[in-house]
């Protein structure tokens, strides 16, 4: 039962660089999230998608962009990375909705800009 | 604006029974949910409550109060590998999650 899967696991980054974190689920679910966690805060909403082709900002959107070509898979890019982007991210999924289904979390991404 | 408080941190005994209190503020109510985060690791669902009253799962009960924007998590017969931080996260009127900081528990010996 491999759920959510992301990767990297850990990476740093230089100010400017770009990168995309990987986000995959094997439950055919149908609603994907990424999320940053920054210590003392919580879990911030950075893009959701409610299927293949449909993506709408979260929270906090401004510096990322994501794409849902397929139910499975749920790229999050990070263009011109900046200090500020420094978190732990997660991607997420859910059968349908937040109003009573369970959310299921893959293990995380640390990432550092320096 | 959305607002969700818990404590920052509690510490118990191995053996006791914790009570973690969430209180919101938030435009609308679709549910509320409780999650546990072991540090350095994702976090997994505990319960969920959408009418008032007592939800109970073994060791752990979620307990759920519209009227006063109020739920607490109770952690029964304490263990050491209970040491994570719990989040309060409410779905509002837009089915958006919004999450509290979390509470870090300490469970001693």
């Amino acid at each position: 039962n491999a759920g959510v899967t992301q990767t990297p696991k850990f990476r740093i980054l230089k100010i400017g660089q770009s990168m995309t974190l990987q986000c995959t689920q094997d439950m055919n679910h149908n609603y994907m999230y990424w999320y940053r966690q920054d210590p003392g805060m919580g879990l911030k909403l950075i893009y959701y998608s409610v299927g293949a082709g449909i993506t709408d900002k979260g929270e906090v959107p401004n510096g990322y962009n994501v794409s849902r070509s397929t139910t499975e898979d749920f790229p999050l890019r990070l263009e011109l990375a900046a200090p500020s982007q420094t978190s732990v991210y997660f991607c997420a999924s859910s059968y349908s909705g937040t109003a009573g289904n369970t959310i299921y979390f893959g293990e995380g991404s640390w990432l550092t800009v320096v | 604006g959305q607002n969700i408080d818990q404590p920052t941190e509690m510490t118990a005994t191995e053996g006791a029974i914790v009570q973690i209190n969430c209180t919101y503020q938030t435009s609308g109510f679709n549910g509320l949910f409780w999650y546990q985060q072991h540090a350095g690791e994702a976090p997994t669902f505990l319960s969920y409550n959408v009418l008032d009253g007592l939800e109970e799962k073994g060791r752990f009960s979620s307990f759920l109060s519209r009227s006063k924007g109020y739920s607490y998590l109770l952690l029964k017969e304490l263990q050491m590998k209970d040491s994570a931080s719990y989040l309060c996260a409410v779905t509002d009127s837009n089915y958006q999650l919004i999450w509290g900081a979390g509470t870090k528990l300490i469970i001693k010996p």
